[in-house]
């Protein structure tokens, strides 16, 4: 079916790499939320696109997070410099109802 | 204060009981709310809306109380595949806030 999709769905690096994440929302759909759950913890609100309208990027810990959307379509979450407190499960979703499976980074 | 807070439980209920959680928020300004379950290691899925007249899905009942803050989570006759981590969702504008979930396992 056409759901979200995100890729990779593991990713291990080492401390100081520069990760990319991708989220495939579902077509069509205008809005779109990037949260990180670390394990055992709730989602943390990172960054949510409107349209062409500027992104909220409240939610984003430090400026090594950085996050893309051309237009209605992909979107990627670049982490810069990670560091072993940015292992988590990173989630987008299309909408608030339909959530990708997930990019889990490892931090090694 | 944190913004949105739920019991995280774990709740242990036989099954067929009838279970109830609690969420608080604390911006009197939230204007949508949303009930979601999160399985262990799986993105979080919308379960239902909640609006203050309340609102029922088969065993599942939702109620908003605007005056108190809270919004609650009803399940009747559960079922061992209720089994979840049930989110609170609090949407302020643009912002849309997860509660850190409550655990329940439903027992045989």
């Amino acid at each position: 079916g056409a759901g979200v999709s995100q890729s990779p769905s593991n990713k291990v690096t080492e401390k100081g790499k520069d990760v990319e994440l991708r989220c495939d929302p579902i077509s069509g759909h205008t809005a779109l939320y990037w949260y990180r759950q670390r394990l055992g913890q709730g989602l943390e609100f990172l960054i949510y696109f409107q349209g062409n309208s500027a992104p909220d990027k409240s939610g984003l810990p430090s400026d090594r997070f950085s996050a893309e959307r051309t237009g209605e379509s992909v979107s990627t979450l670049t982490i810069q410099r990670t560091q072993q407190e940015d292992s988590a499960v990173y989630l987008c979703a299309s909408t608030l109802r339909y959530f990708g499976p997930g990019t889990r980074l490892t931090v090694l | 204060r944190k913004e949105v807070e739920q019991d995280p439980g774990p709740f242990n209920v036989p099954e067929g009981a009838t279970v109830a959680f609690n969420c608080t928020y604390s911006n009197s300004a939230s204007q949508s709310f949303f009930w979601y379950r999160q399985d262990c290691r799986k993105e979080p899925k919308l379960l239902m809306s909640v609006y203050s007249s309340g609102n029922e899905d088969g065993r599942f009942t939702a109620q908003l109380n605007r005056a108190s803050q809270y919004i609650s989570l009803l399940i009747r006759d559960s079922k061992l595949s209720d089994s979840a981590t049930y989110l609170c969702v609090v949407i302020n504008y643009d912002k849309v806030i997860f509660g850190p979930g409550t655990s329940l396992s439903v027992i045989p």
